[in-house]
């Protein structure tokens, strides 16, 4: 089945702890995007990796780190977590990391709920 | 800059009643525009995309969006609701400029009464 994984799902941690969210998927795509999700505020995007070894910073990048070593993963690094992390996370990927990306399908995985105390 | 404006947090209607979701956008570039459902706990499912054509969208689960760019507005309607529609609703822009990225509201989230 084609999909979008993310792991954990739920997770509860304390200030400084370092954490990694981890993101695959199956889908031999190119573009992969993470996003944090809060009430009132819609979705906004962390980062993005247009292909392997390419990653920008999308609109709210501090605090976080992420790395595509490989097609298939694409992992959401909280070196030093902060209570204004806690939120829902979504990695997203889609087909194509060049000009068909403002109009291919985005794929959602099924969201991380991060609670930093 | 884009931005989306989705103009109730909150909407509640009568199953077989029509639904209205609204959403206006601002975008300095030729818009592309995307309507996702969030089930509870579950992630985001695209409903339906505009990209260039057509400005009537049919999607999946009996909906539609029609974008109108004099009034930079891209609304999702369906004629009648089912019980199984409860769920948030996000409308998201994106343009050729913008890396992928997908701009989106601040959600509304439909309830349907029986």
């Amino acid at each position: 089945e084609a999909q979008v994984t993310q792991n954990p799902r739920y997770l509860i941690t304390v200030t400084g702890k370092k954490l990694t969210v981890t993101c695959s998927q199956n889908m031999n795509h190119e573009y992969m995007s993470w996003y944090r999700q809060d009430p009132g505020l819609g979705l906004r995007q962390i980062y993005y990796s247009m292909n392997v070894e390419v990653t920008d910073k999308g609109d709210v990048p501090e605090g976080y780190k992420v790395s595509r070593k490989e097609k298939r993963n694409f992992p959401l690094i909280l070196e030093s977590p902060s209570p204004n992390q806690t939120s829902l996370y979504f990695c997203a990927s889609s087909l194509r990391g060049g000009g068909g990306i403002r109009t291919d399908t985005q794929y959602f995985g099924p969201g991380t709920r991060l609670t930093v105390l | 800059a884009q931005s989306v404006t989705q103009l109730g947090s909150h909407v509640s209607v009568s199953e077989g009643a029509l639904v209205l979701l609204r959403c206006n956008y601002s975008s300095s570039v030729p818009p592309y525009l995307f309507w996702y459902v969030q089930y509870p706990n579950q992630g985001l499912q695209l409903l339906l995309k505009y990209t260039t054509g057509a400005t009537l969208v049919k999607g999946i689960n009996g909906f539609e969006a029609e974008f109108k760019k004099s009034e930079t507005s891209f609304h999702l309607t369906k004629p009648s609701a089912h019980m199984s529609d409860a769920a948030e609703y996000f409308c998201a822009v994106t343009g050729y400029n913008q890396g992928g990225k997908l701009i989106f509201g601040q959600g509304t989230e439909l309830s349907v009464k029986p």
